[in-house]
């Protein structure tokens, strides 16, 4: 069965700094991996995704994430964090074979510090 | 338009009430989620439809009965709940994954329910 860690519940760094928030998971055959965005008290927002294809993927808001199978990796990278992205970031998985059903990783919480 | 809209925003009721909250998508989408959040978790999926015909039931109970009256619009009915249930309810849509697909969920801003 899959499953998604997300190392972290809680990052903080500050503004202007690189944003690494890590994300593995565990799938035995290849996944479909999102990152979703949560700001306070709203729903989830997509930031990008990875189905095939090119590994580094590039999503909305300056971030980016690349897929590295031999390391069953999918961290989430912006080279200069700004306030607005304060938020909570779901790392998640999905197989072709159950496509209705996305694993949610346990979340991390991202705070920039002025 | 990539927009679930979802009404109320805020909820309040009673353990004896009957509400429903609602769920509404025009993006063509043909599969739709009902899920719950609580603080500081992720969210837990409760329901899938798909083709407007219930596929996935997370084991729910019967206090929460859903409802697929259309492919646009989806609803959650809500009876003698217990204060264990306050979270915030989301809904999300998608295309189904019988579709050329990328598969994502859009989710809708969520309904806070908090039961009394």
């Amino acid at each position: 069965a899959q499953s998604v860690t997300q190392l972290g519940s809680h990052v903080s760094v500050s503004e202007g700094a690189l944003v690494l928030l890590r994300c593995n998971y565990s799938s035995s055959v290849p996944p479909y991996l999102f990152w979703y965005v949560q700001y306070p008290n709203q729903g989830l927002q997509l930031l990008l995704k990875y189905t095939t294809g090119a590994t580094l993927v590039k999503g909305i808001n300056g971030f980016e994430a690349e897929f590295k199978k031999s390391e069953t990796s999918f961290h989430l990278t912006k080279p200069s964090a700004h306030m607005s992205d304060a938020a909570e970031y779901f790392c998640a998985v999905t197989l072709y074979s159950s496509a209705s059903k996305i694993i949610f990783g346990s979340g991390t919480r991202l705070s920039i510090r002025p | 338009d990539t927009e679930v809209t979802q009404t109320p925003k805020h909820l309040v009721m009673g353990m004896t009430n009957k509400k429903s909250l609602k769920c509404e998508q025009h993006m063509g989408h043909r599969a739709m989620y009902w899920y719950k959040q609580k603080a500081k978790k992720p969210p837990e999926l409760m329901f899938v439809y798909s083709y407007e015909k219930l596929s996935i039931n997370e084991s729910v109970p019967s206090r929460f009965s859903p409802e697929c009256p259309n492919s646009s619009l989806l609803n959650l009915h809500l009876h003698a709940l217990q204060p264990e249930d306050s979270a915030l309810y989301l809904c999300a849509s998608s295309q189904d994954h019988e579709a050329e697909s990328t598969y994502e969920q859009y989710f809708g801003p969520g309904t806070r329910l908090t039961v009394t």
